[in-house]
């Protein structure tokens, strides 16, 4: 079975630029997770969808964050404009009908 | 606010020696435990979890124990080997509108020399 995929594994860009982050999780899980992990810290969450709907965007930065779950499968990250405090890795997870959720290997950003 | 409390931050233990993570949580409401295993470049793997109607779970090494009254619960790796040196992530959740979303400890760096 193949894991939570996630692209692009690193990116690096400059302040004020946007970026996007993509998440495909595993085949049949309908709760996809979004997490934030910075450097030496557990992840914490951003978002999660129950299918399409986002049921938990409580520490989502609305200002300039935004995601999407289109067609209750792959969703999307993005930051615009980044700021250098974004700076983390970008964790997406999956869960079935139990309470294990699955981690993809995350998305490294950096913003110089 | 930091729900779950993990301790130490660094951890060196010898081959074959014990491993010992403690974490201490804040809300009742907590029901599900899990402790994630994360190498370098890697996301958090699932490595055992607990729920609060059990004091302790054992699979492998791999031993949670929970002390409900005192709200904590720890990780003993028996048998440490070089393999296991990673980060480790205690959590804790409730169930909330169906599913869950994990509150994180601060992690934990084991290092096992051989």
């Amino acid at each position: 079975e193949a894991g939570v995929v996630q692209s692009p594994r690193y990116k690096i860009i400059e302040k004020k630029q946007p970026v996007a982050f993509w998440c495909n999780p595993i085949s049949g899980h309908n709760t996809l997770y979004w997490y934030r992990q910075n450097l030496g810290q557990g992840p914490e969450l951003l978002i999660r969808y129950e299918n399409e709907e986002a049921v938990d965007d409580s520490q989502l930065p609305k200002d300039r964050f935004s995601a999407e779950r289109l067609k209750g499968v792959d969703s999307t990250l993005k930051i615009q404009p980044a700021e250098l405090g974004d700076s983390a890795v970008y964790l997406c997870a999956s869960s079935p009908q139990g309470d294990e959720q699955f981690f993809g290997p995350g998305t490294r950003l950096t913003v110089l | 606010q930091q729900q779950v409390k993990q301790s130490p931050q660094s951890l060196i233990v010898q081959k074959g020696g014990i491993s010992i993570i403690n974490c201490a949580y804040e809300n009742t409401a907590f029901d599900y435990f899990p402790w994630y295993q994360q190498f370098p470049g890697k996301g958090p793997a699932l490595l055992i979890a607990i729920r609060p109607d059990v004091s302790e779970k054992k699979e492998g090494r791999f031993t949670i124990s929970f002390n409900k009254s005192a709200k904590q619960f720890s990780l003993h790796i028996m048998d440490s080997q070089p393999g296991d040196s990673a980060t480790y992530f205690c959590a804790a959740s409730k169930r909330d509108t169906g599913r869950r979303a994990l509150t994180f400890g601060s992690g934990t760096r084991l290092q096992v020399q051989p």
